[in-house]
């Protein structure tokens, strides 16, 4: 069993919904992280969150937005999402970023329609 | 030249044999090394760590690690056909808070 959970699971959504992903760990980790997996590649790293303090990849588009509630939680808000933002969205989260050992929950697959 | 390079397959190894794994990276500062599993459709899995020179040995896997030669490699011992899978290589680059990960490898054991 996973101690990174992700919800939902599975998400079709329009390109005008909004929705959000969710991601919870249960290790007291400092550090949280979303990637973006497309198929037949490696996990793209989008964002970071460090005792609080956000990273951002500059290259992902403001239509993804991450909320880190608190050190156990990080959410990732879509709006107006594109068809090519179809893919396998990844949580991991790590003891803090100098020990960079991550953990993968189980990821949400995203269907752009 | 990319930061993480691996071999990207397919590479085809019968059951009971010995999958060899390789991966190089760019960076000489990099201190912390990662192969993660990932069957089709999951998320990757963390199967070994290892973060000095030598070998580290975990049941029927092995990861090696030659930080001069800038070349980590993962052996997996009495290959099944449960460890067909694509294997990522990843590494982390010093102070720049992230992991990068090589290709991967797809690898399928044949019975």
């Amino acid at each position: 069993d996973t101690e990174v959970t992700q919800t939902p699971k599975h998400l079709v959504m329009g390109m005008t919904n909004k929705k959000s992903l969710k991601c919870e760990q249960h290790m007291g980790h400092r550090a949280m992280y979303w990637y973006k997996q497309k198929a037949k590649k490696p996990p793209e790293l989008m964002f970071v969150y460090s005792y609080e303090k956000l990273s951002i990849n500059e290259s992902v588009p403001s239509r993804f937005s991450p909320e880190c509630p608190n050190s156990s939680l990080l959410n990732l808000h879509l709006h107006a999402l594109q068809p090519e933002d179809s893919a396998l969205y990844l949580c991991a989260s790590s003891r803090d970023y100098t020990y960079n050992e991550q953990f993968f929950g189980p990821g949400t697959r995203l269907t752009v329609l | 030249q990319k930061e993480v390079e691996q071999n990207s397959g397919p590479l085809s190894v019968p059951e009971g044999a010995i999958a060899s794994l390789n991966c190089t990276y760019s960076d000489r500062g990099s201190q912390s090394f990662f192969w993660y599993r990932q069957y089709s459709g999951k998320s990757p899995e963390l199967i070994m760590s290892i973060y000095s020179n030598g070998d580290k040995e975990d049941g029927r896997f092995t990861a090696q690690l030659n930080k001069a030669s800038q070349y980590v490699s993962l052996l997996i011992r009495d290959s099944q056909p449960s460890d067909s899978a694509t294997y990522l290589c990843a590494v982390d680059i010093q102070g720049a808070q992230k992991l990068v990960f090589g290709q991967g490898t797809r690898l399928t054991i044949n019975p």
